[in-house]
């Protein structure tokens, strides 16, 4: 199965100031998923980018794809507290198998 | 509301001990699946289904078992559990038409 590998593993940033996490995979990919996960909840999907695409926009989130470096970015813009979570990417090559890597910890300031 | 809903949330029991799980999805999904999710390791896959009667194993299947009767039901069975599935667990669901996945709220299992 493909598998996302997040970095940095754990980031502490200041409430309004911008967050970048980053993903790497390793095998040609149909389209590339984000999720946060709250501690210990249910992962809850963020924003789906398709291999073709380079940039994505969804309000405060910001995810780009470069697929000939197998890397992809989110970038959340003016974080909030509420915005503390952790943060996974799902690489796909549209088969079933879906492994998620162990994340990127966010911590917001206040 | 839509949702995935697990039971027990919680579960402390003892090696050997059969238990199952639930997962229930009130969204007509087609795909089903289960995780677990330890320290250092993120979330692997341990079973999906992918419509009823449909089942494949995913990266960690041993020692688990699964079965989908009905499209909504998604039930993990551990018939003799070990200390070394001591994990959380979360099933998950989406539809054939979006990779986009439902996750349950998760099963926080200690085996003893």
């Amino acid at each position: 199965s493909q598998q996302g590998e997040e970095d940095p593993q754990a980031l502490s940033i200041q409430e309004g100031e911008n967050a970048t996490m980053n993903c790497s995979y390793k095998t040609s990919i149909n389209n590339l998923q984000w999720y946060r996960q709250n501690s210990g909840r249910g992962l809850v999907h963020l924003i789906l980018i398709r291999s073709n695409e380079r940039e994505k926009h969804s309000g405060r989130l910001r995810v780009t794809l470069d697929t000939s470096k197998k890397s992809s970015s989110l970038l959340i813009t003016a974080s909030r507290a509420a915005d503390t979570a952790s943060y996974f990417c799902a690489p796909s090559g549209g088969y079933q198998k879906v492994t998620f890597g162990i994340g990127t910890k966010l911590q917001v300031i206040p | 509301e839509a949702q995935v809903t697990q039971n027990p949330r919680y579960l402390i029991t003892v090696t050997g001990k059969k238990l199952t799980v639930t997962c229930s999805q009130n969204m007509n999904h087609e795909y089903m699946s289960w995780y677990r999710q330890d320290p250092g390791l993120g979330l692997r896959q341990i079973y999906y289904s992918m419509n009823v009667e449909v089942t494949d194993k995913g990266d960690v299947p041993e020692g688990y078992k699964v079965s989908r009767k009905e499209k909504r039901n998604f039930p993990l069975i551990l018939e003799s559990p070990s200390p070394n599935q001591t994990s959380l667990y979360f099933c998950a669901s989406r539809t054939g038409a979006s990779y986009e996945q439902y996750f349950g709220p998760g099963t926080r299992l200690t085996v003893t």
